[in-house]
């Protein structure tokens, strides 16, 4: 066990729709990252954040959007949901806000879109 | 950006021999690079990593091993046993970290 809790495990949604995803890093961690993995891509950063405030992004598409949290625990947020959006999504924390150190995945949360 | 190879994508072993993963990657100025182990179903493990100033790591039955001047690193795993089958990223990060593809390995009992 990581330490690194995310809710909920499975979610199955239509098109068009609009879902949040919850992550809570290990106790004492600052920084927070989003990966989505999809059979075809592998693992693809999405985004940062350290503290509350965004430090860095990747390959995000503008119809998702995360925040983090005075607790800490951040939300992803994925609106106008298509098939192709269907994928697991991960959660990591690490102690630093750079990104040459140690990350810690939750169990995942697995989208699928309809 | 940062782009890291992964080979192969797939290796099958026999229970006691060993298993090597190679991962090339192409920004010099990364100088983190670890390696994950991914259960079905669970979310990616770090199982060890190395830093750009030294050329290998050990933890009992993994080791892994870096050449800065070729940018390739690999992962070996000794003595495999059927509890080492899952999928093997490795990854190389100096700002963001940037996954290989994964090598899905089997381990024969």
């Amino acid at each position: 066990d990581s330490g690194v809790t995310q809710t909920p495990k499975h979610l199955i949604t239509a098109t068009g729709q609009r879902v949040t995803l919850r992550c809570s890093p290990r106790s004492g961690d600052l920084s927070v990252y989003w990966y989505q993995q999809s059979l075809d891509q592998g693992l693809q950063f999405l985004i940062q954040y350290y503290n509350g405030e965004e430090r860095a992004k990747g390959n995000i598409l503008e119809r998702f959007s995360a925040q983090q949290f005075p607790d800490l625990h951040s939300e992803l947020n994925l609106s106008s949901l298509e098939l192709g959006d269907s994928a697991l999504y991960f959660c990591a924390s690490s102690a630093s806000s750079g990104g040459a150190f140690e990350q810690y995945f939750g169990p995942g949360t697995r989208l699928t879109v309809t | 950006g940062e782009n890291v190879e992964q080979h192969p994508s797939t290796l099958s072993v026999q229970e006691g021999d060993s298993a090597v993963i190679k991962c090339t990657y192409s920004d010099s100025a990364s100088n983190y690079f670890p390696w994950y182990k991914q259960e079905l179903g669970k979310g990616p493990q770090l199982i060890i990593d190395i830093r750009s100033n030294v050329g290998e790591k050990k933890d009992q039955r993994i080791a892994v091993t870096l050449n800065k001047t070729a940018k390739h690193f690999s992962l070996h795993i000794t003595e495999t046993q059927p509890e080492d089958s899952a999928v093997y990223f490795c990854a190389a990060s100096k700002h963001d970290m940037r996954f290989g593809a994964g090598t899905r390995l089997t381990v024969k009992p």
